[in-house]
């Protein structure tokens, strides 16, 4: 089956402690991106990838990381989180051409940073 | 970074009804696309548009490419309680996608 996967799907933890969502696709995707969600804000973009060794920054990169060394993960990282990191992350996934690839979008990573 | 104003905010209606809502950008996209969330879940495409005043439909859902490039709306027809949910629209150029608020639709059986 044709997936985003996205682990863990909860996730409480404490300020400064360093943790890591990891993302993982199945449909030979290039393009990966996380995005957070947050009430009556909608979905904004943290980091994107177009390829392997390949990421940019989104519309909120502070206080996150990306990297892409393989085609199917694309992991984010929080080094130091802190209480404004409280939120739902999603990964999504397309392939890179163009106008005809919509996004396809993990189940979600529900983070609290206490 | 750039918002697209979706509205209402959220909606509550009865069974059976029709709903409508918009997105409106101050930017032109190339793409307008229509998600929908279930509780818990990720957003699930539902429509995408990809010429300026495209109407498509599918199934009860009807959505339309704004002739601007500017806007675009989605209408539910015949409401039934599984169209609960949280729905997004999004404005794609190239491969910057841009979310609405969304909308919080509520159904009264």
């Amino acid at each position: 089956e044709a997936q985003v996967t996205q682990n863990p799907r909860y996730l409480i933890t404490v300020t400064g402690k360093k943790l890591t969502v990891t993302c993982s696709q199945n449909m030979n995707h290039e393009y990966m991106s996380w995005y957070r969600q947050d009430p009556g804000l909608g979905l904004r973009q943290i980091y994107y990838s177009m390829n392997v060794e390949v990421t940019d920054k989104g519309d909120v990169p502070e206080g996150y990381k990306v990297s892409r060394k393989e085609k199917r993960n694309f992991p984010l990282i929080l080094e130091s989180p802190s209480p404004n990191q409280t939120s739902l992350y999603f990964c999504a996934s397309s392939f890179l051409t163009g106008l005809n690839s919509p996004l396809h979008f993990g189940n979600g990573t529900r983070l609290t940073v206490t | 970074g750039q918002q697209l104003n979706q509205s209402p905010q959220s909606m509550f209606i009865q069974e059976g009804e029709d709903v409508s809502m918009n997105c409106t950008s101050s930017s032109i996209f190339n793409t307008w696309l229509w998600y929908k969330q279930d509780p818990g879940e990720g957003p699930v495409l539902l429509i995408a548009l990809y010429k300026a005043g495209e109407l498509t439909s599918n199934g009860r859902l009807t959505a339309q490419f704004g002739i601007t490039r500017k806007d675009s709306f989605l209408n539910i027809s015949a409401s039934i309680p599984s169209d609960v949910g949280i729905y997004f629209c999004a404005g794609q150029r190239a491969q910057k996608l841009v979310f609405g608020q969304g909308t919080r639709l509520t159904i009264n059986p």
